[in-house]
């Protein structure tokens, strides 16, 4: 199994709601991504666990509160979101990050819209 | 700091012609990987090919092969055989060696025409 599920694969929220999105895996990898991308833009990373650990946090607003409840799963927390973070989420997920270069698997995405 | 370039925001090709991406990168440690992904309208970001910075020959994938240039600091994605499903978005991407993340170019977008 070499996939990355995402769910929903669309979101449309109001900017007081409280959602959540989901990724998981089951290709025994230990490093899980989130990426936030803008039309005709690359991904811009968000964060990255590794091993359950959030490793990286890439500055990112406190209204995005990412989870990892176990080596499989992946969730990103949304509350009080802004339009201007209305964009195509992906998750990914490698091996590991303690192995260089090794190549991330990515979700389909979840396409968010915030009202 | 490492730097993914891609000078090309959009390229044609005929159905069953070749085309190459280019690709040029920007870094001072001389361990590194280097990827290509391509995203159709769908969304999915799709893994190609890899080739890594001490690695002797090129890669090679099905139809895609990386033309690597180490000096040059180029690593294009040749596509042979174009296909219709061949239209996206495709993005180069750098990792070094230990914990650093993909950096991303921002992207070549290929129009396969029949």
């Amino acid at each position: 199994d070499t996939e990355v599920t995402q769910t929903p694969k669309h979101l449309v929220m109001g900017m007081t709601n409280k959602k959540s999105l989901k990724c998981e895996q089951h290709m025994g990898h230990r490093a899980m991504y989130w990426y936030k991308q803008k039309a005709k833009k690359p991904p811009e990373l968000m964060f990255v666990y590794s091993y359950e650990k959030l490793s990286i946090n890439e500055s990112v607003p406190s209204r995005f509160s990412p989870e990892c409840p176990n080596s499989s799963l992946l969730n990103l927390h949304l509350h009080a979101l802004q339009p201007e973070d209305s964009a195509l989420y992906l998750c990914a997920s490698s091996a590991s990050d303690r192995i260089p270069y090794n190549e991330q698997f990515f979700g389909p995405g979840t396409r968010l819209t915030v009202l | 700091a490492q730097k993914i370039t891609q000078t090309q925001p959009g390229m044609f090709v005929q159905e069953k012609e070749a085309v190459t991406l280019d690709c040029t990168y920007d870094t001072s440690d001389p361990s590194y990987g280097l990827f290509w992904y391509k995203q159709p309208s769908s969304g999915e970001m799709i893994f190609l090919i890899y080739q890594g910075s001490y690695d002797q020959q090129n890669a090679t994938e099905g139809r895609y092969s990386l033309n690597f240039q180490k000096a040059r600091k180029s690593a294009n994605l040749v596509i042979s055989a174009s296909q219709l499903g061949d239209s996206a978005m495709y993005f180069c991407a750098m990792s070094l060696s230990g914990n650093t993340p993909l950096v991303f170019g921002k992207g070549t977008r290929l129009s396969v025409i029949a």
